[in-house]
């Protein structure tokens, strides 16, 4: 299935480094998520961006900045980041941000910090 | 309080078996509510939305209480394709959406 696509798949950094991840949907969605999941916790929301403008951020560090250059496209820009924040990070896709709409997950991208 | 709960298993049933999953959440004031299945080092996939009259897709029923704040996923004739971690989600508002820690089941040849 190649409806929401991530990459890299896997990613290791130092804690010094700079990395983005990206994500790219091609359901005709409006609405893109960042999510973390890490072992043994549920899934947490990150960032939403509707019609192109984020309209969430659940105090997330600044440490992760979110880029939102069109309605396809997502990325997640990481700059010295920590050994806790190792986990796998999924990128989903909805119609809109409503109760209603289902969101479509992409394969993730693993992150191991280091 | 979690805003979320399930049980995390693991339930080990055996082909052929009926399994039910439930799931509790907190907030009265949640809008939708969702099943999504995982499987291991995958992402998630939409299993079934849950209405509130319930609902059915093959062998897979939900059903949502409301008064009681449950929603459960019952699984009839387990295959072994069906061994996964089942996740129950609940839409608390636009962005609000709400993911339990999942529900791991193992059917066994």
């Amino acid at each position: 299935e190649t409806g929401v696509t991530q990459t890299p798949r896997h990613l290791v950094m130092g804690m010094t480094n700079k990395k983005s991840l990206k994500c790219e949907q091609h359901l005709g969605h409006n609405a893109m998520y960042w999510y973390k999941q890490s072992a043994k916790k549920p899934l947490e929301l990150m960032f939403v961006y509707n019609f192109k403008e984020q309209t969430e951020n659940n105090s997330v560090p600044s440490r992760f900045s979110p880029e939102c250059p069109n309605s396809s496209h997502l990325f997640l820009h990481l700059h010295t980041l920590q050994p806790e924040d190792s986990a796998l990070y999924l990128c989903a896709s909805s119609h809109l941000t409503g109760p209603s709409y289902e969101q479509y997950f992409g394969p993730g991208t693993r992150l191991t910090v280091t | 309080r979690k805003e979320v709960e399930q049980d995390p298993g693991p339930f080990n049933v055996p082909e052929g078996a009926t399994v039910a999953f439930n799931c509790t959440y907190s907030n009265s004031a949640s809008q939708s509510f969702f099943w999504y299945r995982q499987d291991c080092r995958k992402e998630p996939k939409l299993l079934m939305s849950v209405y509130s009259s319930g609902n059915e897709d093959g062998r897979f029923t939900a059903q949502l209480n409301r008064a009681s704040q449950y929603i459960s996923l019952l699984i009839r004739d387990s295959k072994l394709s069906d061994s996964a971690t089942y996740l129950c989600v609940v839409n608390v508002g636009a962005n609000n959406l709400f993911f339990g820690t999942g529900t791991r089941l193992t059917v066994i040849p």
